[in-house]
């Protein structure tokens, strides 16, 4: 099946213990991105990816940093975590940039900083 | 990106059609009208996309208006599953794909 699989769904961490949030999509799509979801303010892209090797900046990078060193694979690093960044995480793929190819998102990582 | 405007919430009863309007004013001539839905916390669903002509998937049917400056997303027979969030999306440059506020859907029974 054709998807996007974010680990883990739920995950309770202090600030400041370094974490990583995986996302893997078995589509073969070469466009990846994460985005942050909080109330009243919608959803927010924090890293993008065109492509292996390739990422940029979204709306809200700081204390975040990604790579993409596989294709399929997009993981989430937060280094130093703080409390402002608890909140609902989705990771998102796409065939291509090529206009018309929509995201698939993933089912999400429901992140507390304590 | 071209901004959207959707109405905050609607009501519709269940197998009826549902149809939920976005205006769009702003699109520009290669901007995809794209609508997802987010049904509570899950990830948002991708349920169907278009440039310029109507779309019609298993899902719904997308109409556009000749100017381009509004679309309808129609569920044609909704059911209780279908209360979710719906998002109407306006996306040229696909790096940034801004999600707003979108349309709380309530399928009543």
């Amino acid at each position: 099946e054709a998807q996007v699989t974010q680990n883990p769904r739920y995950l309770i961490t202090v600030t400041g213990k370094k974490l990583t949030v995986t996302c893997s999509q078995n589509m073969n799509h070469e466009y990846m991105s994460w985005y942050r979801q909080d109330p009243g303010l919608g959803l927010r892209q924090i890293y993008y990816s065109m492509n292996v090797e390739v990422t940029d900046k979204g709306d809200v990078p700081e204390g975040y940093k990604v790579s993409r060193k596989e294709k399929r694979n997009f993981p989430l690093i937060l280094e130093s975590p703080s409390p402002n960044q608890t909140s609902l995480y989705f990771c998102a793929s796409s065939l291509s940039r090529v206009l018309g190819s929509p995201l698939h998102f993933g089912n999400g990582t429901r992140l507390t900083v304590t | 990106d071209a901004k959207t405007t959707q109405p905050t919430s609607m009501d519709c009863a269940e197998g009826r059609a549902a149809n939920l309007p976005c205006n769009h004013s702003t699109i520009s001539g290669n901007e995809y009208v794209y609508w997802y839905r987010q049904i509570h916390s899950q990830g948002p669903q991708y349920i169907i996309h278009g440039l310029k002509n109507n779309e019609t998937n298993e899902m719904a049917s997308l109409i556009i208006t000749e100017d381009r400056k509004s679309s309808t997303l129609i569920l044609p027979h909704a059911t209780l599953r279908d209360t979710a969030v719906y998002y109407c999306i306006v996306n040229g440059n696909f790096n940034k794909f801004y999600f707003g506020s979108g349309t709380k859907l309530n399928v009543k029974p």
